[in-house]
């Protein structure tokens, strides 16, 4: 079945510090692919989303490139805030009326001033 | 903004009471979802329900039951609550996925712990 492998957390930065969040996918056919943000205490949101290969998603400073020879869609932002502290999920879903999303295991983000 | 509210933010209950959890949703959305949240497990679907009345078992169904009667409202039941039913418990809705690429919305999330 579809599975969406994240790297394991946490991940502890400095402020302004450089982020990569590494995130694997396995999938049949042609997925669309998430970023998923829950800050404490809330539920997750969405932070951005690519459709097909190549593609760029992006919000906030944040982005994620869809590689489809890879299976990879990696989130990195240039310069992180402390307000970026929070729980990142990469997920998948397909076409199809339900609309079913794979969800990572989440990775933790502390950014530390 | 899409507007998916869960009736309790924290809940405590006792083990083998019935406890019910409630969200409802203002978009529309045909789809619902149920996940419970545990650490080191991500997210992982108990219940969905893609139109009034019509569920479908997610990956942990089991002790858990949902409801929907309207389109709006999708509860899930814990029949007999047991403490390792302890989690966070999040809802979610959704456009129809025939158009691709809908995201998905969360509430809040419900944190229920069964002592």
């Amino acid at each position: 079945g579809d599975s969406v492998t994240q790297m394991e957390g946490p991940v502890t930065l400095s402020e302004e510090a450089f982020l990569t969040i590494n995130c694997t996918y396995t999938a049949t056919g042609y997925p669309s692919l998430f970023w998923y943000v829950q800050y404490p205490g809330e539920g997750l949101q969405l932070l951005l989303k690519a459709t097909k290969a190549d593609d760029k998603g992006s919000n906030k400073g944040f982005e994620a490139t869809y590689r489809k020879e890879t299976t990879s869609f990696h989130l990195e932002k240039g310069s992180v805030q402390v307000s970026d502290s929070a729980v990142y999920f990469c997920a998948l879903s397909k076409a199809g009326g339900y609309q079913k999303v794979t969800f990572g295991t989440g990775t933790k983000l502390q950014v530390i001033p | 903004d899409v507007k998916v509210t869960q009736s309790s933010r924290y809940l405590v209950k006792r083990t083998g009471e019935k406890v019910f959890l409630e969200c409802v949703q203002d978009m529309d959305h045909e789809n619902m979802f149920w996940y419970r949240q545990d650490p080191g497990l991500g997210l992982r679907l108990i219940y969905f329900s893609y139109d009034v009345k019509m569920k479908e078992k997610g990956d942990i169904p089991e002790g858990y039951s949902v409801s929907r009667e309207k389109k709006e409202r999708f509860s899930l039941i814990l029949e007999s609550a047991s403490t390792n039913q302890t989690s966070m418990y999040l809802c979610a809705s959704s456009l129809t996925g025939t158009v691709r690429n809908q995201p998905q919305h969360f509430g809040d999330g419900t944190r229920l712990s069964i002592l």
